[in-house]
């Protein structure tokens, strides 16, 4: 079956320690997104990318990084200077092409906690 | 001003009665409209999408759009205790879709 996979689905960083996501897709879509969630908040776009080895800035970038070496993968790494990163991580992919905006599908999340 | 506003409820409703979330948007050139529905601790699962202005109806759901207003609402009809959730307003104005904080229905049986 087509979908998202995200692991792992529960994580803990120390002080300090940069963490990496893991998102895969087989769903052959074009474009891929990393969103945060806080509690009772919405979700905010870190990072996405619309093509292999492209990728742009969302609303809250900064302590984070990505790749898209592969269309299957885009990996996210929380680094040390990602001052507050106790969260709920989705990812998500969908086609890139307006004629077939119909959303996207999303991962199963990953919840990092600080420890 | 917040991108796409929502009311954070929660709202709530009698089993079998119509449940009404609503959603404003700021951004005039969006050009698609989603609404998800997230049960607590999961990741958002994709309920109605509607372009064009008017009423979209996909079984117990409708989405309604309003592009002169800048309204988007979604109807749930004969509503269940299983739609006790948060919904999700996104709009995609080109570049990502842009999520409003989330409506929490509760159903009350």
């Amino acid at each position: 079956d087509g979908g998202i996979t995200q692991s792992p689905k529960y994580l803990f960083r120390k002080e300090g320690q940069n963490v990496t996501l893991s998102c895969e897709q087989n769903l052959n879509h074009d474009a891929m997104y990393w969103y945060r969630q806080d509690p009772g908040q919405g979700l905010r776009l870190i990072y996405y990318s619309q093509i292999v080895n492209d990728f742009q800035k969302g609303d809250i970038a900064e302590g984070y990084s990505v790749s898209r070496e592969k269309k299957e993968s885009f990996p996210l790494t929380v680094t040390s200077a990602q001052k507050n990163p106790t969260a709920f991580y989705l990812c998500a992919s969908s086609h890139h092409d307006a004629r077939e905006d119909y959303g996207y599908t999303f991962g199963s999340g990953t919840r990092l906690t600080v420890v | 001003q917040k991108e796409v506003e929502q009311n954070s409820g929660p709202l709530s409703v009698p089993e079998g009665a119509i449940a009404s979330l609503n959603c404003t948007y700021s951004d005039r050139g969006s050009q698609s409209f989603f609404w998800y529905r997230q049960y607590s601790g999961k990741s958002p699962e994709l309920i109605m999408f509607i372009y064009s202005n008017g009423d979209k109806e996909d079984g117990r759901f409708t989405a309604q759009l309003n592009k002169a207003s800048q309204y988007v609402s979604l109807l749930i009809r004969d509503s269940q205790p299983s739609d006790s959730a948060t919904y999700l307003c996104a709009v995609n104005a080109g570049r990502a879709l842009t999520f409003g904080s989330g409506t929490r229905l509760q159903v009350q049986p």
